[in-house]
């Protein structure tokens, strides 16, 4: 086990409503990174913090927010759902951001549907 | 072209046979390159890094080809509990904190 877990294992919202996702990360890691994996798919990136502050951004709209927390515990918040939003989101914590190639370990994912 | 493209597969293979897969990545300056393995509705689990050098961990050899912008996988030997399938990473430049996976190859070994 990598010791990352996420909060709900499952969730499913209406379109329009809006989520909360959480995140801890391993003991001893200061970064974490969120990513959306749809059916077939490979995750995509959607952003990372390093720290409490935001570290880097995919290609997803606004309404994609996160936070982290001085434990490096973080939240992904998704307002005004579409359905296109159904998807495992994964989060990955890491160390050492910008000292070089880094490893990620993924927690088990939170599989949101939204009808 | 994608950033990071994998044949998706399926590569259906017998028991004990060996299998290779590649991958192939657009940035020449990318610098971090590993291989996950992910089962059925489970998240990606890390299998190895990717080193300049090439690297080992018992039946399974990665190896990195910078002219060509490919990485490969090679697993020796395959085992029923290797089916899954297996992403390809890559950093989206040197230095930079984006990960890009690729789609995934699906591995089915066959008894």
């Amino acid at each position: 086990e990598t010791g990352v877990t996420q909060s709900p294992t499952h969730l499913i919202k209406t379109r329009g409503q809006q989520v909360t996702l959480r995140c801890s990360s391993q003991s001893g890691h200061n970064t974490v990174s969120w990513y959306q994996q749809a059916l077939g798919q490979g995750p995509q990136f959607i952003f990372q913090y390093y720290r409490e502050e935001e570290n880097g951004r995919g290609n997803f709209p606004p309404r994609f927010s996160g936070l982290q927390f001085p434990n490096y515990s973080s939240e992904l918040n998704v307002n005004a759902l579409e359905l296109d939003d159904s998807a495992l989101y994964l989060c990955a914590s890491s160390l050492n951001v910008h000292r070089g190639p880094y490893e990620q370990y993924f927690g088990p994912g939170t599989r949101l549907t939204v009808t | 072209r994608k950033e990071v493209e994998q044949d998706p597969g399926p590569f259906n293979v017998p028991e004990g046979a060996t299998v290779a897969f590649n991958c192939t990545y657009s940035n020449s300056a990318s610098q971090s390159f590993f291989w996950y393995r992910q089962d059925c509705r489970k998240e990606p689990k890390l299998l190895m890094s990717v080193y300049s050098s090439g690297n080992e961990d018992g039946r399974f050899t990665a190896q990195l080809n910078r002219a060509s912008q490919y990485i490969s996988l090679l697993i020796r030997d395959s085992k029923l509990s290797d089916s899954a399938t297996y992403l390809c990473v890559v950093n989206a430049a040197s230095g930079t904190y984006k990960y890009i996976f690729g789609t995934g190859t699906r591995l089915k070994v066959l008894a």
